[in-house]
């Protein structure tokens, strides 16, 4: 148990419907990552958050957007959802704001199909 | 754009055999780290390197960052079973900011 949480983790919509997938940090961590992960191919980095503010922003279509929380819990909505979007969405967080030799602790990941 | 790639993509291999995993990219990287995945699972850390040249072990796996620090491989001894799984790398961070690029992937599949 990674310490990270993350709800739903299976979730089966429509094309272009609107989704939120949410994200527990492990206790005392401040970043949150968010990634996607599709047919069993490597991550792709989509957004980070550091304690409340966006820190980075890799390929997340203007379709798609997050947010971290006073609490620290992260939420990443996905709007106007096409077929390509199915897959898996993964969370991770660390203690450290620069990921140089911190480890990222990744959630069960969320699994979005979309029909 | 995918500055991490890793080969092979797929590798299915007997008990017992060596295998390495290589990790390539024209970007230099301030570390690089290695994760393994498992069906239904997040990435969970295996190392991390930080400096150009280092040789890590780890049981029976090693891990070697390049002395440029733009690539990285990870040699299993008499692979079991157990290792069988997703093998990612990632570097960063990337100059100014704080992502956590990762590779292309590698399916490993360890028959008894």
């Amino acid at each position: 148990d990674s310490g990270v949480t993350q709800t739903p983790k299976h979730l089966i919509t429509a094309t272009g419907q609107r989704v939120t997938l949410r994200c527990s940090p492990r206790s005392g961590d401040l970043s949150v990552y968010w990634y996607q992960q599709s047919l069993d191919q490597g991550l792709q980095f989509l957004i980070q958050y550091y304690n409340g503010e966006e820190r980075a922003k890799g390929n997340i279509l203007e379709r798609f957007s997050a947010q971290q929380f006073p609490d620290l819990h992260s939420e990443l909505n996905l709007s106007s959802l096409e077929l390509g979007d199915s897959a898996l969405y993964f969370c991770a967080s660390s203690t450290r704001r620069i990921t140089n030799t911190g480890e990222l602790f990744f959630g069960e990941g969320s699994r979005l199909t979309v029909l | 754009t995918q500055l991490l790639e890793q080969s092979p993509q797929f590798l299915s291999i007997q008990e017992g055999e060596n295998l390495t995993v290589y990790c390539n990219s024209s970007s230099v990287f301030s570390s690089l780290q290695w994760y393994r995945q498992e069906p239904g699972e997040g990435p969970v850390l295996l190392v991390t390197v930080v400096t150009g040249g280092e040789v890590k072990k780890l049981k029976r796996l090693t891990f070697q960052f390049g002395d440029a620090r733009k690539d990285s491989s990870l040699h299993i001894t008499a692979a079991q079973p157990g290792d069988t799984g997703l093998y990612l790398c990632a570097g960063g961070p990337l100059r100014g900011t704080d992502k956590l690029i990762f590779g292309t992937g590698t399916r490993l599949q360890v028959f008894p």
